[in-house]
C-alpha cells in the first residue's frame, strides 16, 4: 500500500514568491493535516483538511493557505516567501486515530 | 491551546525499559494524547495513542494518570535502532471538532549499546 505521497521533495525557492506543495493521503483516509518543521523543533500545525472543509488553522499568517480536492488530496499554497519560511513541510493523513506522515517537502528560501 | 512539557534528551541502554514523561496541563476535554517517533529527515511515525488509564501495543505502553496533566510513554526492552526523537501531542482527533495538534520539542532519546 502507498503510504501518504509528497511532491517535490526538495525545493529551492527566492524571498518573494510562491510555492505550491502537493500531498496525496493513504487511499481511503478523508483526513490532511500540513505541518511546518522547521530543524531541532517539533512539527509546527498549519492546517487541517477533513472532507473537503478546513477542521483546524494554527498560528500562521495568511501568506499560508491550503485546499483538499474531491480525491483528498491536498496542496499548501505559501506566498510571498520569506528566508524564515525555509523548513521540512510535512502532510498527514488519518482516519482519525494517530496521523500518518509523508516525508516532507524540505524547502529552502534564498 | 494544550502545550506539551517533556525532557530534552534521554540516555539509555540497549535492553533497558525507557519511559517518557509529557506533561500537558491545559489538556481538554476531547483531547486525545498520542506519541510519535521520528528519525532524521524522515515525517513522526505513530506510536501509540490513549484517552485515559492505560493504552498497550506491541511496540509501547502509554500510561495517562486520572487528572491527564501528564502521560508516560513506555518502551521495553529498546534496542540501538530506538534511537529517535519522541514527540507528546495534544489534540482531538479529525473526526471530532475543531483541531489544533500542538507538538513540543520533543525528547532526543539515544539508546547505547
Amino acid at each position: 500500500d502507498a503510504g501518504v505521497t509528497q511532491s517535490p521533495t526538495h525545493l529551492i525557492k527566492t524571498r518573494g514568491q510562491q510555492v505550491t506543495l502537493r500531498c496525496s493521503p493513504i487511499s481511503g483516509h478523508k483526513s490532511v493535516s500540513w505541518y511546518q518543521q522547521v530543524l531541532g523543533q517539533g512539527p509546527q500545525f498549519i492546517f487541517q483538511y477533513y472532507e473537503k472543509e478546513e477542521r483546524g488553522r494554527g498560528n500562521f499568517p495568511d501568506r499560508f493557505s491550503a485546499r483538499q480536492f474531491p480525491n483528498y488530496s491536498s496542496e499548501l499554497n505559501v506566498n510571498a516567501l520569506l528566508l524564515g519560511d525555509s523548513a521540512l513541510y510535512l502532510c498527514a493523513s488519518s482516519l482519525g486515530r494517530g496521523d500518518t506522515f509523508g516525508s516532507g517537502t524540505r524547502l529552502t528560501v534564498v | 491551546l494544550a502545550k506539551t512539557t517533556q525532557p530534552i534528551s534521554m540516555d539509555s541502554y540497549e535492553g533497558q525499559e525507557v519511559n517518557i514523561t509529557c506533561s500537558h496541563n491545559n489538556i481538554a476535554t476531547n483531547d486525545y494524547i498520542t506519541w510519535y517517533q521520528q528519525f532524521p529527515s524522515q515525517g513522526p511515525r505513530f506510536i501509540i495513542q490513549g484517552y485515559k488509564t492505560k493504552v498497550t501495543n506491541e511496540v509501547a505502553s502509554l500510561f495517562i494518570p486520572a487528572d491527564r496533566k501528564s502521560s508516560t510513554l513506555s518502551l521495553p526492552r529498546v534496542s540501538l535502532s530506538d534511537t529517535a526523537v519522541y514527540y507528546c501531542l495534544v489534540g482531538a482527533t479529525a473526526s471530532g471538532g475543531s483541531y489544533i495538534p500542538t507538538f513540543g520539542r520533543g525528547t532526543s532519546l539515544i539508546v547505547h549499546p
